[in-house]
C-alpha cells in the first residue's frame, strides 16, 4: 500500500497571501496525484488531478507540481473561500486507492 | 447537472447490518465507476470500495473486505453498499462518488453523504 504524507498539519496563512501544501508517497508514483479540498460540513471537491490539472471550474490561483514521490499544491493568494482543508490522493498503484492526512489551512 | 444523493445511514448496534444508497442524476450512470469513501468523525478520507461501470469488478479496502460488499443496478441509477458485521470502527460519514471518465480512480463528483454510527 503506497502511504501519502501531507505536511504540515495546519497552516495559518493571511488572506491574500500564497499557500504552498506539502505531499509525500511512500514510492514512486509518477504524477498521479490528485488534491481534493473540503470545507466543514461538506463534501471533497476535485481540485487538481494529474499533479498539475485543474479540474473544471478551478480557479486559475490554484496550481499543483510535482513528480514522484514530491509533490504540492499551491494557492498563490488566498481568499475567504479557501480555508478548508486539502487533502491528496495517489491513484498510481491500486487497490487501495489512499489519501494524505490532510493539511488544514487556516485564517493567520 | 450530476447529482448523487445517499441515503441509507443512521444508528445500528455493532454486528449488525446496514445497506447504504446512492442515487445517480444528471449523467449516464452506466458509463462510470463508482466509489463509496468513508470518513470517521473528526478524522481524514479513507476509500472503502470500487465498482466497476458494468459490475463486473469490485474492489475493496483491507478494512471491509469480507464484511462490505459493492453493487449497483444500471436500471435504477442507483449504487449500494452493504454493511455487515459492523463495527464501533465503521462509524464514519459515507459518501458515494463517481469515478472521472478518463480516470475512474478520481472521485468527481461527491454526494452529500450519510451518516452511520456503530454504538450499542
Amino acid at each position: 500500500e503506497i502511504v501519502m504524507t501531507q505536511s504540515p498539519a495546519t497552516l495559518s496563512v493571511s488572506p491574500g497571501e500564497r499557500a504552498t501544501l506539502s505531499c509525500r508517497a511512500s514510492q514512486s508514483i509518477s504524477n498521479s496525484v490528485a488534491w481534493y479540498q473540503q470545507k466543514p460540513g461538506q463534501a471533497p471537491r476535485l481540485l487538481i488531478y494529474g499533479a498539475s490539472i485543474r479540474a473544471t471550474g478551478i480557479p486559475a490561483r490554484f496550481s499543483g507540481s510535482g513528480s514522484g514521490t514530491e509533490f504540492s499544491l499551491t494557492i498563490s493568494s488566498l481568499q475567504s473561500e479557501d480555508f478548508a482543508v486539502y487533502y491528496c490522493q495517489q491513484y498510481n498503484k491500486w487497490p487501495p486507492l489512499t489519501f494524505g492526512g490532510g493539511t488544514r489551512v487556516e485564517i493567520k | 447537472q450530476v447529482q448523487l444523493v445517499e441515503s441509507g445511514g443512521g444508528v445500528v448496534q455493532p454486528g449488525r447490518s446496514l445497506r447504504l444508497s446512492c442515487a445517480a442524476s444528471g449523467f449516464t450512470f452506466s458509463s462510470y465507476a463508482m466509489h463509496w469513501v468513508r470518513q470517521a468523525p473528526g478524522k481524514g478520507l479513507e476509500w472503502v470500495a470500487v465498482i466497476s461501470y458494468d459490475g463486473s469488478n469490485k474492489y475493496y479496502a483491507d478494512s471491509v473486505k469480507g464484511r462490505f460488499t459493492i453493487s449497483r443496478d444500471n436500471s435504477r441509477d442507483t449504487l449500494f453498499l452493504q454493511l455487515n458485521s459492523l463495527r464501533a470502527e465503521d462509524t464514519a460519514v459515507y459518501y458515494c462518488a463517481r469515478g472521472a471518465k478518463a480516470f475512474p480512480a478520481l472521485f468527481d463528483p461527491w454526494g452529500q453523504g450519510t451518516l452511520v454510527t456503530v454504538s450499542s
